[in-house]
């Protein structure tokens, strides 16, 4: 079993539809939930981060954590074309400063 | 210069060849990292640096060597690399917290 699992769709959506995509984890450690965003041929780029269980809004994504579940979600409100990329979760305990990623979610927002 | 800049951002080399791949931080961090993205698979850690001393070496082939000349710096060093190395290489940096921060990578091809 994967450490984090992670569909990696792809996800095909309208434009202005409510996305959520979500990660599960089997590590009961982890404390530190972060979600990256990375367009094609580029370098992933950090959306959200939260510590522990709880919501964490900013602008039109919100980041939840359920660690009693061990289940991570980021929903995009009123999705946009340029939303369309690859959505990488990525999470660590306390100890250390390396993280483990999830295999990411291709999401696609259609005109 | 803003962030985490790496070059080239494309390289092709044969298998016989030697060269060199650079990463620069210019925020600050103290902890750099380097990661192996191949299609269809999640984020590889390949190495780790904090206050330029290597922490983690994820059983990585030595035809890959890391140097960290200071905190700002970064090389991967390739030597006699296979068709299978050929990937998307990222670098990153972090200081003190979880978060990372990623370069826009190097797409490497190996013949």
């Amino acid at each position: 079993q994967k450490e984090v699992e992670q569909d990696p769709g792809p996800l095909s959506v309208p434009e202005g539809a409510i996305v959520s995509l979500n990660c599960t984890y089997s590590n009961s450690a982890f404390q530190y939930f972060m979600w990256y965003r990375q367009y094609s041929r580029k370098g992933p780029e950090l959306l959200m981060y939260t510590y522990s269980s709880g919501n964490k809004e900013d602008g039109r994504f919100t980041a939840q954590v359920d660690k009693s579940s061990k289940y991570i979600s980021l929903f995009i409100r009123d999705s946009q074309p340029s939303d369309s990329a690859t959505y990488l979760c990525a999470m660590s305990g306390d100890a250390g400063n390396m993280l483990t990623f999830g295999g990411g979610t291709r999401l696609m927002v259609k005109p | 210069e803003t962030g985490v800049t790496q070059t080239p951002r494309h390289l092709v080399m044969g298998m016989t060849n030697k060269k060199s791949l650079k990463c620069e931080q210019h925020l600050g961090h103290n902890a750099m990292y380097w990661y192996k993205q191949s299609a269809k698979k999640p984020l590889e850690l390949m190495f780790v640096y904090n206050f330029k001393e290597q922490t983690e070496n994820n059983s990585v082939p030595s035809r890959f060597s890391p140097e960290c000349p200071n905190s700002s710096h970064l090389f991967l060093h390739l030597h006699t690399l296979q068709p299978e190395d050929s990937a998307l290489y990222l670098c990153a940096s972090s200081q003190g917290v979880k978060t990372q921060y990623f370069g826009p990578g190097t797409r490497l091809l190996v013949l």
